[in-house]
């Protein structure tokens, strides 16, 4: 069966810090993996996804993250943190084809100190 | 174009009442599902569709009713609520259901309440 660890509930960074959240997954078939970013009180929507080709990921806001098989991981960084970076960030895993149900992690809270 | 559109944004429920939590998506999305979200547990799936009159199961189906009459709709029924219920339930959509690597698109969720 498919699950997703997000490691930390909550990750404190200072402004101009580099962002780092952290993001395993088990699969048996090779998996779609996914960002996606919660504000306050509003949906998710997605940072960035890995699919197949390029394991390097670039998203939205200047996020980026690395597909690693052998480590079974998909983190997320970004070099510089923002004020507006503060969010709930949510890593998740669907299966391939026709894989009808998508897993999400617990959820990592940013917290961005000025 | 206003995406996906959850109603209503908050809801304060007795236990044992039923209700519907309504989500719509303009954007001609084949697949269609619902989630809760609870502190610390992330996003569980509750049930899911692929389109109109084709419904499944997720993680957590229990007390909890779809049906999927046409592609805009797909409302979500607490048959008898149940304090356990008290959570955030987020809409969402995507193209289509086989290509499982498409993005989904979440409306902006229903706070429930069950006293």
């Amino acid at each position: 069966a498919q699950s997703v660890t997000q490691l930390g509930s909550h990750v404190s960074v200072s402004e101009g810090a580099l962002v780092l959240l952290r993001c395993n997954y088990s699969s048996s078939v090779p998996p779609y993996l996914f960002w996606y970013v919660q504000y306050p009180n509003q949906g998710l929507q997605l940072l960035l996804k890995y699919t197949t080709g390029a394991t390097l990921v670039k998203g939205i806001n200047g996020f980026e993250a690395e597909f690693k098989k052998s480590e079974t991981s998909f983190h997320l960084t970004k070099p510089s943190a923002h004020m507006s970076d503060a969010a709930e960030y949510f890593c998740a895993v669907t299966l391939g084809t026709g894989g009808f149900k998508t897993i999400f992690g617990a959820g990592t809270r940013l917290f961005v100190k000025a | 174009n206003a995406g996906v559109t959850q109603t209503p944004k908050f809801q304060v429920l007795k236990t044992g009442q039923s209700m519907t939590l309504q989500c719509a998506q303009d954007m001609n999305h084949e697949y269609m599902s619902w989630y809760r979200q609870d502190p610390g547990m992330g996003l569980r799936l509750i049930h899911y569709s692929v389109g109109a009159g084709i419904t499944d199961q997720g993680e957590v189906p229990n007390g909890y009713n779809v049906s999927r009459s046409t592609t805009e709709d797909f409302p979500l029924r607490l048959l008898s609520a149940a304090p356990s219920q008290t959570s955030v339930y987020f809409c969402a959509s995507r193209t289509t259901g086989t290509v499982s690597f498409e993005t989904q698109y979440f409306g902006p969720g229903t706070r429930l309440l069950v006293l």
